[in-house]
């Protein structure tokens, strides 16, 4: 059975940063583009970022480039995203997605909330 | 970006209506299309690849339709466990998006 344990979201204040992990299981991690994807409370969905399969390319929404960061490490079936520089705008439900765009599976999420 | 943009935004309708909900691209998407059902509190789960693929496991009447810009998903008979909010979602370009979503509410 595919699961995606996302983990990591909390209380920061702006300007701060938050690293948020997904544990992958289920299926071979790292045959699969691994996607983030967020959403605001009581808002839609946002995609934020992709990273290919072994971690050579990524991808962002112009929002948070050059503020988060996508990794993955294979070894140990694991997505991340280092955020920094954070904002009101980015608090939100963070979902890990297997796959880089359609994604088929998708984590509960974690909730990231900035604020003072 | 390309922006994607779903109508309506919501919907009355009542347990065995045919439900039709339409995403238009800003520009061509081919068939890169996804729909996407999500329920209160949980996590969206995918109904359709490929503009009109099932995805597997998912009940038949779920349908969708379209290529290039204009995208349907359809619902033949609906039932009460599909009341919640429909997103289509592309992924023919970078960055990818989303529609701003259709609330399906009971009648």
């Amino acid at each position: 059975e595919v699961q995606l344990v996302e983990s990591g979201g909390d209380l920061v204040q702006p300007g701060g940063s938050l690293r948020l992990s997904c544990a992958a299981s289920g299926f071979t991690f790292s045959n699969y583009y691994m996607s983030w994807v967020r959403q605001a409370p009581g808002k839609g969905l946002e995609w934020v970022a992709n990273i290919k399969q072994d971690g050579s390319e990524s991808r962002y929404v112009d929002s948070v480039k050059g503020r988060f960061t996508i990794s993955r490490d294979n070894t140990k079936d694991s997505l991340y995203l280092q955020m920094t520089s954070l904002r009101a705008e980015d608090t939100a439900v963070y979902y890990c997605v297997r796959g880089g765009g359609l994604g088929d599976y998708w984590g509960q999420g974690t909730l990231v909330t900035v604020s003072s | 970006d390309i922006q994607m943009t779903q109508s309506p935004s919501s919907l009355s309708a009542s347990v065995g209506d045919r439900v039709t909900i339409t995403c238009r691209a800003s520009q061509g998407i081919r068939n890169d299309l996804g729909w996407y059902q999500q329920k209160p509190g949980k996590a969206p789960k995918r109904l359709i690849y490929d503009a009109s693929s099932l995805q597997s496991g998912v009940p038949s009447r779920f349908s969708g339709s379209g290529s290039g810009t204009e995208f349907t998903l359809t619902i033949s008979s609906l039932q009460p466990e599909d009341f919640a909010t429909y997103y289509c979602l592309q992924d023919n370009t970078y960055p990818r998006t989303f529609g701003q979503g259709t609330k399906v509410e009971i009648k």
